[in-house]
């Protein structure tokens, strides 16, 4: 039972490099979506695929792109590396996109930008 | 917009004390609300849900009550254990269409044997 998988766990980049944080559900969910953990703040949406073939913009988008490569897979891209973006990076993903279907979490990813 | 309050910490206990957390939310319509709980080097795995007013969620011991009168979605457990240390997120998911999940900022909890 995989459920979400993230890659990689851990990454230390430098200011200015790229970098595309992979994600992927065997669980046949619609919907997939890409959060962003600090400390004190909670989670805060970074973008989500309602659908594959989709993607919308939540709370803090800048700075990222996302691709829905298929149903399974949901990919977070940093172009442009900044300290600000240091932080642990989950992806979830939800059987439907109504609102009492509960999101599944990934383990994270741990990125920090130098 | 909507938004989840909910108490800070850290919360430290001893085991078997009784544990509430408050969270409280702002929100229109009828919004499902959520209890996620986080474990250390993990991600959020989700620990109950109610999707109405006055339903109960429940689940290992802990419950927690949908009300509306008061928006409030407290989380309680009769008798901690040391395995119940995490970080507990509240979390409201709107009826309006709306795909995003709003969390509070989260409580940490310690038990202390």
């Amino acid at each position: 039972n995989a459920g979400v998988t993230q890659t990689p766990k851990f990454q230390v980049l430098k200011t200015g490099q790229s970098m595309t944080l992979q994600c992927a559900q065997d669980m046949n969910h619609n919907s997939m979506y890409w959060y962003r953990q600090d400390p004190g703040m909670g989670l805060r949406l970074i973008y989500y695929s309602a659908s594959e073939g989709t993607t919308d913009k939540g709370e803090v988008p800048n700075g990222y792109n996302v691709s829905r490569l298929n149903k399974r897979e949901f990919s977070l891209r940093l172009e442009s590396a900044a300290p600000s973006q240091t932080s642990v990076y989950f992806c979830a993903s939800s059987e439907l996109s109504s609102n009492n279907s509960p999101l599944h979490f990934g383990n994270g990813t741990r990125l920090t930008v130098t | 917009g909507d938004s989840v309050t909910q108490m800070e910490g850290p919360v430290t206990l001893s085991e078997e004390a009784f544990l509430t957390i408050n969270c409280t939310y702002t929100a229109t319509g009828y919004p499902s609300l959520f209890w996620y709980v986080q474990y250390p080097g993990e991600g959020l795995q989700l620990l109950l849900k109610a999707t109405k007013a006055d339903d109960k969620g429940s689940n290992k011991g802990f419950e927690a009550t949908y009300r509306k009168e008061t928006t409030s979605f407290h989380l309680e457990k009769g008798s901690v254990q040391v395995s119940d240390s995490a970080v507990y997120f509240c979390a409201l998911r709107s009826n309006f269409g709306n795909e995003k999940l709003t969390f509070g900022t989260g409580t940490r909890l310690t038990i202390i044997p």
